[in-house]
């Protein structure tokens, strides 16, 4: 599994976009990069995956760049319920573990 | 509605004694996971179980045990052999399938005095 790197913390203001970066250069050809988030006191929560194209869901959009060696997760409009640990995590495919790092904690302010 | 619990929330024990946690899915998936998640820490993967009646250690499995006697069903026992046991003790399961994400539960904290 390729080894991620993410800032320990970020700041965002109510109703902007939260843009959280993570480098993984050394991620390979079969591997996928997953985000997470996990709530205070709960659960990992997921939220999307892409291998080499740009996506898209409810959540959150993922920028993935041409040389796959880093991502950025964009939450369009985030809101004070989106305060929480983002963890971006490179996985093979059929692989079964996630391996978490420390994740970004992310806060967003009123 | 179709989900992970884990029970109960809080758990307290005294240093040596066995604890066992609970893990139950009705959302079908084959696969299940424990991990840990040490304050601050990212989760670390304990045990996981592709199927009913097989499971396999993860990276961290010594003075833990674990059963799949059934598919809805995976409890994790914390033996007086694990050194450090108090810890946030999270499950998941998964369906079968490449690309398919985990689902964790609400996770149980465990405290040994």
């Amino acid at each position: 599994d390729a080894k991620t790197t993410q800032p320990p913390s970020m700041d965002c203001a109510e109703g902007r976009a939260a843009n959280l970066p993570c480098n993984h250069s050394t991620i390979s050809g079969n591997e996928y990069v997953y985000w997470y988030r996990q709530i205070h006191s709960q659960g990992p929560q997921y939220i999307i995956h892409g291998l080499k194209n740009n996506e898209t869901n409810e959540m959150a959009s993922l920028i993935i760049t041409e040389d796959r060696k880093s991502s950025t997760l964009i939450l369009p409009h985030a809101t004070l319920r989106d305060t929480a640990v983002y963890y971006c995590i490179g996985r093979i495919q059929g692989a079964q573990k996630l391996v978490f790092g420390q994740g970004t904690r992310l806060t967003i302010n009123p | 509605d179709g989900g992970i619990t884990q029970s109960p929330k809080y758990l307290f024990r005294k240093e040596g004694q066995n604890v066992t946690l609970s893990c139950e899915q009705n959302l079908n998936h084959d696969a299940m996971y424990w991990y840990r998640q040490d304050p601050g820490q990212g989760l670390r993967l304990i045990y996981y179980s592709q199927i009913v009646n097989d499971f396999q250690k993860g990276d961290i499995a010594e003075g833990y045990s674990v059963s799949r006697e059934k598919k809805e069903s995976f409890p994790l026992t914390v033996t007086s052999a694990q050194k450090n046991p108090t810890a946030f003790y999270l499950c998941a399961s998964r369906t079968s399938g490449h690309h398919n994400e985990q689902f964790f539960g609400p996770g149980t904290r465990l405290t040994v005095l």
